[in-house]
């Protein structure tokens, strides 16, 4: 059962144009939400985040959005670079017990910015 | 102030064979967790340790474990490996929830 999904494995946008990567989700009890961007061979690195107490995050050519309601998020990335061409993945957070955490990790879109 | 560190970087072991893998977290950072990737299932959890305790765990075989030291270094072993197994295992340490700060991963291939 996969509680975190991305339906679109890829997307293709011109440079300076908008990319907007989208992200669903079933647990209900998710509270935080996050992007992370991965090169090939490397870690994921930490893009943005957003609590479920906020509809909206931006940081920079960044911006995240939750609609609660939908259980959808999206990450808008304007303009695009051809830098910003990697695998994003949506990652969702919920406390569970004992102090514990544990992320639940969407599969991935890969974005290719074309120059 | 470094990074997540793994190592080793590439591994190859032969099937039945076992492996043991290593994190050092951030400095300061006192939770490690465990992430398994392969190009099917995405990343998925594997464990998380804080203070030398596991805290949770995933749906993984018993083959799957991993242990924390006192200065929170963390290691992973896979036992009886299978061909299944080759995968990017990452690690991420956390100061405080849920922002998770990922090592470059593993690279283990069962042949």
């Amino acid at each position: 059962d996969q509680q975190v999904k991305q339906n679109s494995p890829s997307l293709s946008v011109q440079e300076g144009r908008i990319s907007i990567l989208n992200c669903d989700y079933t647990n209900s009890m998710f509270d935080y939400f996050l992007w992370y961007k991965k090169y090939p061979a490397e870690g994921p690195t930490f893009l943005i985040s957003i609590s479920s107490i906020k509809d909206k995050n931006e940081d920079g050519r960044f911006t995240v959005f939750l609609n609660k309601s939908a259980k959808h998020l999206s990450l808008h990335i304007v303009p695009s670079q051809p830098g910003d061409s990697a695998v994003y993945f949506c990652a969702a957070y919920a406390y569970s017990g004992a102090g514990s955490y544990q992320l639940t990790f969407g599969k991935g879109t890969k974005l290719s910015v074309i120059p | 102030k470094a990074g997540v560190t793994q190592t080793p970087r590439y591994l190859i072991k032969t099937r039945g064979q076992q492996v043991t893998l290593s994190c050092s977290p951030i400095s300061g950072h006192r939770s490690v967790s465990w992430y398994q990737q392969t190009p099917g299932q995405g990343l998925q959890f594997l464990f998380e340790y804080f203070s030398e305790t596991q805290r949770n765990k995933g749906n993984f075989p018993g083959r799957f474990s991993g242990r924390q030291f006192s200065n929170s270094r963390s290691e992973m072993n896979v036992s009886t490996l299978e061909l299944g197994d080759s995968a990017l295992y990452l690690c991420a340490s956390s100061l405080a929830p849920p922002e998770a700060f990922f090592g470059q991963g593993t690279r283990l291939t069962v042949v």
